[in-house]
């Protein structure tokens, strides 16, 4: 079955300092990837989306990410973190080639030390 | 402002009693959906409606039915409530499908007691 995993659960990162955020799909083929964040008592917002062409893409709030074909990666990146990007990110798949179907991962609690 | 507007924001129910969360968006979306967010496990979808008048199961339907009243509005019904159902719960929205981008709303936190 495919799924999508976030293997870590909570990151802690300085204001300003790089920030990498994993994610791994086990499918056999590319399925559309996406991801979310979700701020304190609110609903998920979408950040960005990859399905084919550039495998580095770029989101809104200054997020980037890169699909690696070979690791089943999507990692998300940003350069220079903000405290206001303190949330809960998700990764998300679709392996439905464009469907109704959005699997989410179990999220990683990203917490931005000033 | 545009978006996806869920009811109640808390709600706390005895074990057997049943309830309808509600669900509007007015975005002029065709596809919505029903997920359940609980820690550690992230979002799990339990119905979903692709268009007006159709309804699916997500991975985790069973102790839930749905409607989708019309283009606008999409419940979601517990009929007997078990404390398994402790949760919070999402409505989202898409033009069409998970490439379009959902638009959620900001939940509902339900406790079974």
């Amino acid at each position: 079955a495919q799924s999508v995993t976030q293997p870590d659960i909570h990151i802690t990162v300085s204001e300003g300092a790089s920030l990498e955020l994993r994610c791994n799909y086990s499918y056999g083929a590319t399925p559309y990837l996406f991801w979310y964040v979700q701020s304190p008592g609110q609903g998920l917002q979408l950040l960005l989306k990859y399905f084919s062409g550039d495998t580095l893409v770029q989101g809104i709030k200054g997020f980037e990410a890169e699909f690696k074909r070979s690791q089943s990666s999507f990692n998300l990146r940003k350069p220079s973190v903000h405290w206001s990007d303190a949330a809960e990110y998700f990764c998300a798949v679709d392996v439905t080639g464009g469907g109704n179907k959005l699997t989410f991962g179990t999220g990683t609690q990203l917490k931005v030390e000033l | 402002n545009a978006g996806v507007t869920q009811t109640p924001k808390f709600q706390v129910l005895k074990t057997g009693q049943s309830m309808t969360l509600q669900c509007a968006q007015d975005m002029n979306h065709n596809s919505m959906y029903w997920y359940r967010q609980d820690p550690g496990m992230g979002l799990r979808l339990i119905y979903y409606s692709a268009s007006e008048g159709t309804t699916d199961k997500g991975e985790v339907p069973n102790g839930y039915n749905v409607s989708r009243l019309n283009k606008r509005e999409f419940s979601l019904r517990l009929e007997s409530a078990a404390p398994s159902q402790t949760s919070v719960y999402f409505c989202a929205s898409s033009r069409d499908r998970t490439w379009d981008g959902y638009t959620f709303g900001s939940g509902t936190r339900l406790t079974v007691v």
